[in-house]
């Protein structure tokens, strides 16, 4: 069985602080994988996706960078925060371009003070 | 580009009683549609998709959807709630076509009263 795992569950941090979640697949080869920011209460905004190792594509700019180092893991990282990035980050795999089901991970949350 | 309307940002129903949380998308081509559920800080789980086929989709746990492309909508239903049903409900679309890109809702908030 698939398995999706994200750290850390929450972080709190500073203003200008940096920043790294990670998030790793087993049980699946060559997965798609996506990062996807919410919003306390809000709607889910995909941030970046990458279909191998080394190839991050970005589909909307928020001063964060992500890397994929390896076909089973997935970096979302900056080097400072801003409160604007507050917010839960989804980690998430299909198998399809675009057309399969999302797997969610379980989150992190983020507190940026 | 795809998007998609989810009106309803709030919706309470009574246990028992039969659910419609309403979503409308937008795209030009053939949509690959979807409703995921959300419980409080977790990640999401899906509830189903439409792909192609019979317009009327089944879930898990009861619920459906139906897709009717005249009017670019893909509701989700179930005829009786309950009080585990609360939740976070978003409605997402993809584009059949080399596309990485999913699209959500804003999400509606389900509250199901005894």
């Amino acid at each position: 069985a698939q398995t999706i795992h994200q750290w850390p569950v929450a972080e709190i941090k500073a203003v200008g602080s940096p920043l790294s979640l990670g998030c790793t697949i087993k049980g699946k080869s060559s997965p798609n994988l996506y990062w996807y920011w919410q919003a306390t209460g809000g709607t889910l905004q995909q941030l970046f996706y990458s279909i191998t190792v080394g190839q991050v594509e970005s589909v909307v700019q928020l001063n964060l960078s992500a890397s994929r180092p390896k076909d089973d893991q997935f970096i979302l990282s900056t080097e400072k925060l801003l409160l604007s990035h507050s917010g839960f980050y989804l980690c998430a795999w299909s198998l399809s371009q675009g057309t399969g089901q999302l797997y969610f991970g379980e989150g992190s949350k983020l507190t940026v003070l | 580009a795809q998007s998609v309307t989810q009106p309803d940002a709030r919706v309470t129903v009574s246990e028992g009683a039969s659910l419609q949380l309403r979503c409308k998308y937008s795209y030009s081509g053939t949509p690959y549609l979807f409703w995921y559920v959300q419980y409080p800080r977790q990640g999401l789980q899906l509830l189903l998709k439409y792909y192609s086929g019979d317009p009327v989709v089944q879930g898990v746990n009861g619920f459906e959807a139906e897709f009717i492309k005249s009017n670019s909508s893909f509701h989700l239903r179930k005829a009786s709630v309950h009080w585990s049903d609360s939740a976070v409900y978003f409605c997402a679309v993809s584009a059949s076509t080399g596309n990485y890109k999913y699209v959500f809702g804003a999400g509606t908030r389900l509250k199901v009263i005894a």
